[in-house]
Formats: structure tokens, sequence, C-alpha cells
């Protein structure tokens, strides 16, 4: 079993949807999450961090269910700048290793 | 604040050839993490530095790959003796030494072709 995974996509969705993506990952004790976005042939660039709570930066929102090890990210009202690889990251604590899933591809087309 | 930097951006080298690829943190930064994303895959952990020491190295290929961050100048990860599946792109990341402790800033990656 991968340590986490993504469904790899693509996602093709029109300007103004909603989109979710999903993550889930196999060491329990895992502590930090996060989502990253890669662009074609960019470094990965951090988009939010993922808390218990739950946690939301404008039209972005995370999820995550420890009980499930599952990780979760809903973009609303998309824009064809968000055209990208979203990343599920987690580690084990703070200044370890992050571990990365594939990767999940998301295209907004006009 | 210059964010983190690698070079060269782009590296081809022949098959038994040696690679070295650069990366500064950023300002302030002690933590040093070489992340390898083979194409259409996702980042693998390499090796985790802080200076002058290898604090965990669990991702490193046992031959020909080695790492370093020197008290002084930038992190250096060297590939001796390339083979065409060492074409990748190279990430490096770096992180403060404690309080904001998860967010691991990368720099824009070496990629490495070797023919």
């Amino acid at each position: 079993r991968k340590e986490v995974e993504q469904d790899p996509g693509p996602f093709n969705v029109p300007e103004g949807a909603t989109v979710a993506f999903n993550c889930t990952y196999s060491n329990s004790a895992s502590q930090s999450f996060f989502w990253y976005r890669q662009d074609c042939r960019k470094e990965p660039k951090l988009l939010m961090s993922v808390y218990s709570s739950g946690n939301e930066d404008g039209r972005f929102t995370a999820q995550l269910n420890r009980a499930s090890q599952y990780i979760s990210l809903l973009i609303r009202d998309s824009k064809l700048s968000d055209s990208a690889t979203y990343l599920c990251v987690v580690s084990a604590s703070g200044n370890t290793p992050l571990v990365f899933g594939k990767g999940t591809r998301l295209s907004v087309i006009a | 604040n210059a964010g983190v930097m690698q070079n060269p951006r782009h590296l081809v080298r022949r098959r038994g050839q040696e690679a070295r690829l650069r990366c500064s943190p950023m300002k302030g930064h002690s933590h040093v993490y070489w992340y390898r994303q083979l194409p259409e895959e996702g980042l693998k952990f390499m090796v985790y530095l802080q200076k002058e020491n290898i604090i965990d190295e669990s991702g490193m290929p046992k031959e020909r790959f080695s790492a370093e961050f020197p008290k002084e100048g930038p992190s250096i990860l060297r590939i001796q003796q390339v083979v065409r599946g060492d074409s990748a792109a190279y990430f490096c990341a770096s992180s403060p030494p404690r309080g904001n402790q998860e967010t691991q800033y990368f720099g824009p990656g070496t990629r490495l072709l070797v023919l």
C-alpha cells in the first residue's frame, strides 16, 4: 500500500465549478498534513496546511479525518489559474521528511 | 529575502560522468532536504541535512549518491557515474530551525538529463 494515495485525475472542470480532491495516508503516526500545488515543470508550492478542525483560505477548504486517515481539498468557484497538479503531503512531525502523493491533475476550462 | 536557490537549473551529463547539484537555503534556514521527482511520479525524499550533519539519508541510494551541507556554502548533492535512470528533477527544500517547523520551501529544482 502506498504511503499517500491520490486519484491522479485529470479532473477537467469548467470555470466556476466546485471540485473536491481526496487523499488517504497509511502511516497513523503522521502528524502534519498539507496540500501543495505544482505547476508544470515547476517546484511544489505550499497551498495550505490541514488541521483536524478544518481550515479555509478564500476559495480553498481543507479537511482532515484522522480516524479514517483521509484528507480532502475543496476548491470553489474554480479559476483558469487553478489548473495545476495538487499534491497531498504528510509528515511524521516537524522538521521531518515530507511524504508526497503522486498528485491530482486539475484542468479548469473556459 | 531570496528564496531557496538551486543551480544549475538544467544539467546534461553522459553516462558515467559526475553530476553536482547545489542548493542554497533561504536565509535563516538551517535544515535542507533533497527530493527527487522521476517523470510522471511524485516527489521522493532522499536526504535531510543540517549544517555539517546528515540527519536522515534513508531515501538515498546506497551507491553513487552523496550529500553534504558544509559550514560555509551551499548544500551539494553529488551523483557519481550517472546512469539514464538518474534523469529526473531534483528539488531542494529548506526549513527554519524551529518555530514554524512544518513548512518546507522548495527551490526551482535542477533537471538532470543523462544521455
